[in-house]
């Protein structure tokens, strides 16, 4: 197992286009989470999947943003309409149970 | 929201000498974890206690916690130029078992 993976690691997309982004956690986690992160800030809590079921999804988040895990394995994170203040890195992590999070190197997003 | 504060934000020390940041947060925590950021890159686990711990090791690193104060430090001792990057704490809640909350960071720079 490598690790967690996410792809693409970069996307520049013009503002209104809708994104997506994957991402591959370690096999043998149940479970998956999303965050996002802005320059000198730590990560921001998105969504968070036990198995296949979408178990919490932040209230910040708006209704532009979906997160899919099809059969508990690989996840998506879709941001439709997307906005300039929607640039920030995106990083997917994975855990088992409550134990530490391997996080993925992350997806850039830049919004022009 | 953010829970956790870092302090110092930066930290500049010379290479073999300790270096320590501190962490407080606000609410009941069941777990705290310490986390490093290389420039741009994803976030690496480093270390996780216990709220019924006060104390553990790993290799180079040290953590301590008291609950009775919501603060942790975490020591690295005989620093290295490789330690370059950013700390960060994070809290997992007694009223949530999955979302971490997350503090801004120290900057830690080893010279050389």
């Amino acid at each position: 197992d490598t690790g967690v993976s996410q792809d693409p690691r970069h996307k520049i997309t013009k503002r209104g286009q809708n994104v997506t982004f994957r991402c591959d956690p370690i096999s043998e986690h149940n479970r998956l989470y999303w965050y996002r992160q802005t320059l000198g800030q730590g990560p921001e809590f998105l969504t968070y999947f036990q198995n296949e079921a979408q178990l919490e999804k932040s209230r910040l988040l708006s209704d532009r943003f979906s997160a899919e895990r099809p059969k508990g394995s690989f996840s998506t994170l879709e941001i439709q309409r997307t906005e300039q203040g929607d640039s920030a890195m995106y990083l997917c992590a994975s855990s088992f149970w409550s134990d530490g999070y391997t996080f993925g190197s992350g997806t850039r997003l830049t919004v022009v | 929201s953010q829970q956790g504060e870092e302090d110092p934000q930066a930290l500049s020390i010379q290479e073999g000498e300790n270096a320590t940041m501190n962490c407080s947060y606000k609410t009941s925590i069941n777990n705290l974890q310490w986390y490093r950021q290389n420039s741009g890159r994803g976030l690496v686990h480093l270390i996780l206690i216990r709220s019924n711990e006060r104390e553990k090791h790993s290799g180079r690193l040290r953590v301590t916690l008291d609950t009775s104060k919501k603060s942790s430090s975490l020591l690295i001792t005989a620093s290295r130029a490789a330690d370059t990057a950013s700390y960060f704490c994070a809290t997992g809640s007694m009223d949530s078992n999955y979302q971490l909350i997350w503090g801004a960071g120290t900057k830690l720079i080893i010279k050389p």
